[in-house]
């Protein structure tokens, strides 16, 4: 079973405001992701890892930013919280292997309403 | 490019029946596929995954999926539902090269009705 953490479970902010999810493996996975889900969508990729120091944007243009600075930690931050970024937010994690199989395992999701 | 066709968006079955979740996919390379199911209030958990060795795949809480190329098909079935299985589904594939980009379905919620 995979260990990974999310934190906040459930965040209501008012516009405006700068809120930090955080998200922990202990697993000691090379590759971290930023997913965005909402009801009857495909989840939406907005940001993964390779490494530490290693970000990038995914397919989904966010308006927030992420950091990589130790192994386990991917914090997604967004500096001024607006209704649109009400959503659900889930973080993966996911060994590299020689061959290139991986699978994604899942944080328990960071639902997020802004006013 | 590679994509991924939920059929349904809902499904009800009634308890102890089969249960059967299609799910299509298209890719330019031998793909990777996954069966993943959330329940309310969490994160996707991994049911299965086929990562070509057997066609027919065997994943937890009694579900399984079979990987048809001629159709381009990986359904998610289990013989006899139960109430613990409703939740959401999502099929998802994978080229397994690169960066590794998984492309998610739109999900199946599966209703299991006593």
């Amino acid at each position: 079973e995979a260990d990974i953490y999310q934190t906040p479970r459930y965040l209501v902010i008012g516009t405006g405001k700068k809120i930090t999810l955080e998200c922990s493996q202990t697993m000691g996975h090379d590759k971290m992701y930023w997913y965005q889900q909402d009801p009857g969508m495909e989840l939406h990729l907005i940001h993964y890892s390779y490494g530490v120091n290693s970000t990038e944007k995914g397919d989904l243009s966010s308006e927030s930013t992420v950091s990589r600075i130790r192994t386990e930690h991917f914090p997604l931050t967004l500096e001024s919280a607006r209704p649109s970024h009400t959503s659900q937010y889930l973080c993966a994690s996911a060994r590299r292997t020689r061959t290139g199989q991986e699978t994604q395992y899942f944080g328990p999701g960071t639902r997020l309403l802004v006013l | 490019a590679q994509s991924v066709t939920q059929l349904g968006s809902h499904v009800s079955v009634s308890e102890g029946a089969l249960v059967l979740l299609r799910c299509n996919y298209s890719s330019s390379v031998p793909p990777y596929l996954f069966w993943y199911v959330q329940y309310p209030n969490q994160g996707l958990q991994l049911l299965l995954k086929y990562t070509s060795a057997a066609t027919l795949v065997k994943g937890i809480n009694g579900f399984e999926a079979e990987f048809k190329k001629s159709e381009t098909s990986f359904h998610l079935t289990k013989p006899s539902a139960h109430m613990s299985d409703a939740a959401e589904y999502f099929c998802a594939v994978s080229d397994g090269r690169g960066y590794q980009k998984v492309t998610f379905g739109t999900g199946t919620k599966l209703q299991v009705i006593p």
